[in-house]
């Protein structure tokens, strides 16, 4: 069936410093790709999506890019702050039946 | 109103009890999900509702009935529950066929 990848599943980064979070997807299909927040004991909150008729699209220290061609995406966060410590989710919309396919999911620790 | 209230926010039941979750939207939308979230994991779609109707069962089994009474209402029954149900469930809404799904923070449920 289908599938997202996401990788890695946990990543420490300095404070200040970036963080990059990659996924693949296997249905050439998909359009619309977005990116979810959870911190712990809280709901999933969306902080970015792209659709496949751009290649990038930013949010202030947030940035997502999109390779079609590739079938891959990836999360960019920039001068990375306690408050971005979370799983970060990734996600591809299936054409199919219009239901989104989760990536596992990867923790993002930012120390002090 | 952008939010998705959920009810109620802890629930421990053994496993012969009967109770049920409650979803809440005021935003106009007519699509509402029920998903389970197990630690680390990223949520696992169990039903989709459209105008009020079940469109997607993803072979939830039966011990878990849900409803929708009207436009702004989603339930979720529960019945002779397994502890492995033991899960965060989280209810969302969005307009129909937009992917952009709105979270209520979920209910814990633990099963004794």
């Amino acid at each position: 069936g289908e599938n997202v990848e996401q990788h890695p599943s946990t990543l420490s980064v300095q404070e200040g410093d970036s963080a990059v979070i990659k996924c693949t997807y296997s249905d050439s299909a998909s359009n619309y790709f977005p990116w979810y927040k959870q911190e712990l004991g809280k709901r999933p909150q969306l902080i970015i999506d792209i659709r496949s008729n751009v290649g990038e699209k930013k949010d202030q220290r947030i940035a997502v890019t999109l390779n079609k061609t590739a079938k891959h995406f990836s999360l960019h966060i920039t001068e990375t702050q306690p408050e971005d410590s979370a799983v970060y989710f990734c996600a591809a919309l299936m054409d199919s039946n219009y239901q989104l396919i989760w990536g596992a999911g990867t923790k993002l620790i930012i120390k002090p | 109103d952008t939010e998705v209230t959920q009810t109620p926010k802890h629930l421990v039941m053994g496993m012969t009890n009967k109770k049920s979750l409650k979803c809440e939207q005021h935003m106009g939308h007519r699509a509402m999900y029920w998903y389970k979230q197990k630690a680390k994991k990223p949520p696992e779609l169990m039903f989709v509702y459209s105008y009020e109707k079940l469109s997607i069962n993803e072979s939830v089994p039966s011990r878990f009935s849900p409803e929708c009474p009207n436009s702004s209402l989603l339930n979720l029954h529960l019945h002779a529950l397994q502890p492995e149900d033991s899960a965060l469930y989280l209810c969302a809404s969005s307009q129909v066929n937009s992917p952009e799904a709105f979270f209520g923070q979920g209910t814990r449920l633990t099963v004794v």
